[in-house]
């Protein structure tokens, strides 16, 4: 079975730096690999996801992750944040036959103004 | 509007009593799955479904049962719920093609106490 860590429970970055999410997971086998955000109160929204090709994936509102295999890691970053990117995150890896999926704990991400 | 719809949103309801937690999905999506979100653990998955007819368990199946007799609904059963399974509850959809595949499409969650 798969696991994710996110080891960092709680990120406070002060708005316009830069900031990191980490991801990692565990897995033999090849996966597929998702960042979720979920405002309070609300769903999770998917924020960029990984298949297959370019191991570099971007969001629309400039978060982007990278893919790294040999580290099996999938952090999350940002060169800039804003306030309303005070959120939680949470990633995701799936085997790619896309059926069980599995989340990590979630990182809480204060931006301080 | 695309979307995936769960009712009721809040529910408060004492130990043993079956209830049912009702998702439906209006984007003729093939997988539909149960998630709980409980703090410090993140989401786990209950139960899935491939498509009609076709159920699998997830990492958390135990005291749950799922249906899937229609492409668009996927109901969450509580046979006989217990306090260890009050919590926040998802419901969420994708499609395996095109350009939006395995792309989960979450509903706005249920809010269940057992009391």
């Amino acid at each position: 079975a798969q696991s994710v860590t996110q080891l960092d429970s709680q990120v406070p970055v002060f708005e316009e730096a830069p900031v990191e999410l980490r991801c990692n997971y565990s897995s033999s086998v090849s996966v597929y690999l998702f960042w979720y955000v979920q405002y309070p109160n609300q769903g999770l929204q998917l924020l960029l996801k990984y298949l297959s090709g370019s191991t570099l994936v971007e969001s629309i509102n400039g978060f982007e992750a990278e893919f790294n295999k040999s580290q099996t890691s999938f952090h999350l970053r940002k060169p800039s944040v804003h306030i309303s990117d005070t959120a939680e995150y949470f990633c995701a890896v799936s085997r790619n036959t896309g059926n069980q999926f599995y989340f990590g704990t979630g990182t809480s991400l204060t931006v301080i103004p | 509007e695309a979307q995936v719809t769960q009712n009721p949103r809040y529910l408060i309801t004492v130990t043993g009593k079956k209830l049912t937690v009702t998702c439906s999905q209006n984007m003729n999506h093939e997988y539909m799955s149960w998630y709980r979100q409980d703090p410090g653990l993140g989401l786990r998955q209950i139960y899935y479904s491939m498509n009609v007819e076709v159920t699998d368990k997830g990492d958390v199946p135990e005291g749950y049962k799922v249906s899937r007799k229609e492409k668009r609904n996927f109901p969450l059963i509580l046979e006989s719920p217990s306090p260890n399974q009050t919590s926040l509850y998802f419901c969420a959809s994708s499609s395996f093609r095109g350009q939006g595949s395995y792309e989960q499409y979450f509903g706005p969650g249920t809010r269940l106490t057992v009391t």
